[in-house]
């Protein structure tokens, strides 16, 4: 009954290499985001839609791609990898405005390029 | 641009004391600020959201305090115990054009047996 899932938890990769990340949200939320968490543990974000249209586009290499079907979904596509891309990569969801219950974060997908 | 301070970056305490934990930040014009824990290798898990309309916001041994015009919050954890150990992120959600939860870089929290 997880409220925000990602897939997968871990995911290995060598440079050069084109991977996707995967994430859903059941809290019937209009809006998701994108946040990456580096090895310093900053959190920042990277990319929001809401109700499937791209609000936030933060300075982010051109071979990130969000992109989502429907306002449940939100996937994130990295082309190219490089190892600078090795990070914690978290999906979030909102009401609009944060509302009364804030934003609800899936558990993270943990990319490592070699 | 909103600028979100916690300080300091890491604790370490005797289990049973009363701590504060101490968030600023730059842009009063926020919707509401949310406190987060995250423990090593894991998510992040909601502890307490207060909207820029409240003061504070308790759930058991965590209330978490909101000054909206002096840039500050604090959360207070009564009597800590060694499972209360793990991050501890403030972050604030900003007002005008673009929504977004914008971080402080969090606390690190010992809590000694």
């Amino acid at each position: 009954d997880t409220a925000v899932s990602q897939t997968p938890k871990y995911l290995v990769t060598q440079m050069g290499n084109d991977k996707s990340i995967k994430c859903e949200q059941n809290l019937g939320h209009d809006t998701m985001y994108w946040y990456k968490q580096d090895s310093k543990k900053f959190l920042k974000i990277m990319f929001s839609y809401n109700n499937k249209e791209l609000i936030i586009n933060e300075t982010v290499p051109n071979r990130f791609s969000p992109k989502s079907p429907d306002k449940a979904h939100l996937n994130l596509h990295i082309n190219s990898l490089e190892l600078g891309d090795s990070a914690v990569y978290f999906c979030a969801s909102s009401q609009n405005r944060g509302s009364t219950r804030g934003y609800t974060f899936g558990s993270g997908t943990r990319l490592t390029v070699v | 641009k909103q600028e979100v301070t916690q300080i300091p970056a890491a604790l370490s305490v005797p289990e049973g004391e009363n701590l504060v934990l101490n968030c600023s930040f730059t842009d009063s014009a926020i919707y509401n600020l949310q406190w987060f824990r995250q423990d090593p290798g894991k998510g992040l898990t909601s502890l307490l959201l207060i909207q820029s309309s409240q003061r504070e916001q308790t759930s058991g041994r965590l209330n978490a305090s909101l000054d909206k015009s002096s840039g500050r919050s604090t959360l207070y954890i009564a009597a800590s115990q060694p499972g209360d150990s793990a991050t501890y992120l403030c972050a604030v959600i900003t007002q005008g054009g673009s929504e977004k939860l914008v971080f402080g870089k969090g606390m690190k929290l010992t809590v000694n047996p």
